[in-house]
């Protein structure tokens, strides 16, 4: 079974400073993985996802994600953080889908990021 | 418009009570899905969805059903609430690996 663990609940930082999210899973298999985003008071976005190929993910809003098959991690990071980036992050991860099947979603209990001016 | 809507956004009911949450969606997908989302646990597949003709629980089914009317439509249904179901719903589809959620119900079981 896979699980994922995000290591941090909250994450404070101020205006223009990078921020890393760090998340870590579990998996016999290989796995697809995915970071979402949760604005205030909205459903989640897909910010980014790993599916194959290269291990450097670009996803929206100048956010990227590297996948490490070894460490066995996906974490998410920002050069330079906006007030607007203020919102709860999930990462998530399915197992690779065998044809006709369903693996489904695991998401991570989620990072809360909070940019400070 | 949003591809995924659901209805109500918020609802507030009582123990006991029998109460349908539902969800519409444009995007032309087969695949549908109900989560629920609590604080520090991020979200459980309540069930899920394939086609008007398939559907299938997930990890926390006990006391939810769910009705797939059409492919645009999936409803979930709270028999008899009780406050511990007190949560926040999505309502998502997917296309291949991807999921694309609702903007969320929040449910308050007093």
């Amino acid at each position: 079974a896979q699980s994922v663990t995000q290591l941090d609940s909250q994450v404070p930082v101020f205006e223009e400073a990078p921020v890393e999210l760090r998340c870590n899973y579990s998996s016999s298999v290989s796995v697809y993985l995915f970071w979402y985003v949760q604005y205030p008071n909205q459903g989640l976005q897909l910010l980014l996802k790993y599916l194959s190929g290269s291990t450097l993910v670009k996803g929206i809003n100048g956010f990227e994600a590297e996948f490490n098959k070894s460490q066995t991690s996906f974490h998410l990071r920002k050069p330079s953080v906006h007030i607007s980036d203020t919102a709860e992050y999930f990462c998530a991860v399915s197992r690779l889908r065998a044809s006709g099947g369903y693996n489904k979603l695991i998401f991570g209990a989620g990072t809360r990021l909070a940019v400070h001016p | 418009d949003a591809d995924v809507t659901q209805t109500p956004r918020n609802r507030i009911t009582k123990t006991g009570k029998r109460i349908m949450l539902e969800c519409s969606q444009t995007k032309g997908h087969d695949r549908m899905y109900w989560y629920r989302q609590d604080p520090g646990l991020g979200l459980r597949l309540i069930y899920y969805s394939f086609d008007v003709k398939d559907i299938n629980k997930g990890e926390i089914s006990d006391g939810y059903s769910v009705s797939r009317q059409a492919q645009a439509k999936f409803s979930l249904s709270l028999e008899s609430a009780i406050p511990n179901q007190t949560a926040l719903y999505f309502c998502a589809t997917s296309e291949g690996e991807t999921q694309y959620f609702g903007p969320g119900t929040r449910l308050l079981v007093l």
